[in-house]
C-alpha cells in the first residue's frame, strides 16, 4: 500500500539543526511531489516547502529560507528535511506528505508524524 | 499573500445534525486549488475535498464541498460519532500553500 514512513522523534538544543526523513513506498517515487507541513503544540498547520523528487527542485515558504534544506534520495525514495538553528518555536510535529504535480488533488498520503522538540 | 479564515473556531453539534464549516480567502481564490481535511487528536491530517468539490477516495457522500471566489463551505449532512475532530481548508496559490486556522467541531 501507499505509504510515507517517517525517522523517530528529535530533542535537540536550540541553535543545533535537526534532519528528518521520509521513506516513500507502494507508487513510483518520482511521480509526485513531498511537501513538509509542520504542527506545534496545539496550533494549526504551516506549510514548509517541498521537493520535487524527480528533479531535486525545492521550493520553500519565504519565513525558511536559509534555514531550511529539502532533498531526495531516489535510489532509496527517500526525502529528507533539514532544519537549521533551531529555536524553541520550532518545537513540533512536522508531516510528509505527497501530492499529485499541478496542485489540483490536495495533498492525499501523509506520513505519520515526527515529533522535534527544541529546548535547553 | 492569501489568508484564509475559518469559521466558526468551535461548533458544538450533536451527532445526526449537520455542520457547515466556512473558510473565507482574504482574495478571490481559483477553486480549483482548494482542499479540506479532516484533523482527529493525535493523528495526521486526511484529505477530504480537493477542487472545492471533489471528495477524495474513500471519503463518505455525507462530507460535500461547495463555493467559489472567496467562500468556501464544507458541509457534513448527518454527523458520525467519528466525525468529531478538526477540519483546515487550504490553498495554493503564488507557489504558496495555505492552511486556514482549523475548525474544531465538537460534541454538544
Amino acid at each position: 500500500q501507499v505509504q510515507l514512513v517517517q525517522s523517530g522523534a528529535e530533542v535537540k538544543n536550540p541553535g543545533a539543526s535537526v534532519k528528518l526523513s521520509c521513506k516513500a513506498s507502494g507508487y513510483t517515487f518520482t511521480t509526485y511531489y513531498i511537501h513538509w507541513v509542520r504542527q506545534a503544540p496545539g496550533q494549526g498547520l504551516e506549510w514548509m516547502g517541498m521537493v520535487n523528487p524527480s528533479f531535486g527542485s525545492t521550493n520553500y515558504l519565504q519565513s525558511f529560507r536559509g534555514r531550511v534544506t529539502m532533498t531526495r534520495d531516489t535510489s532509496t525514495s527517500t526525502v529528507y528535511m533539514e532544519l537549521n538553528s533551531l529555536r524553541s518555536e520550532d518545537t513540533a510535529v512536522y508531516f510528509c506528505v505527497r501530492e499529485r504535480p499541478g496542485a489540483l488533488h490536495g495533498m492525499d498520503v501523509w506520513g505519520q508524524g515526527s515529533t522535534v522538540t527544541v529546548s535547553s | 499573500e492569501i489568508v484564509l479564515t475559518q469559521s466558526p473556531g468551535t461548533l458544538s453539534l450533536s451527532p445526526g445534525e449537520r455542520a457547515t464549516l466556512s473558510c473565507r480567502a482574504s482574495q478571490s481564490v481559483d477553486s480549483r486549488y482548494l482542499a479540506w481535511y479532516q484533523q482527529k487528536s493525535g493523528q495526521a491530517p486526511r484529505l477530504l475535498i480537493y477542487g472545492a468539490s471533489t471528495r477524495a477516495t474513500g471519503i463518505p457522500d455525507r462530507f460535500s464541498g461547495s463555493g467559489s471566489g472567496t467562500d468556501f463551505t464544507l458541509t457534513i449532512s448527518r454527523l458520525e460519532p467519528e466525525d468529531f475532530a478538526l477540519y483546515y481548508c487550504q490553498h495554493y496559490g503564488f507557489s504558496v500553500w495555505t492552511f486556514g486556522q482549523g475548525t474544531k467541531v465538537e460534541i454538544k
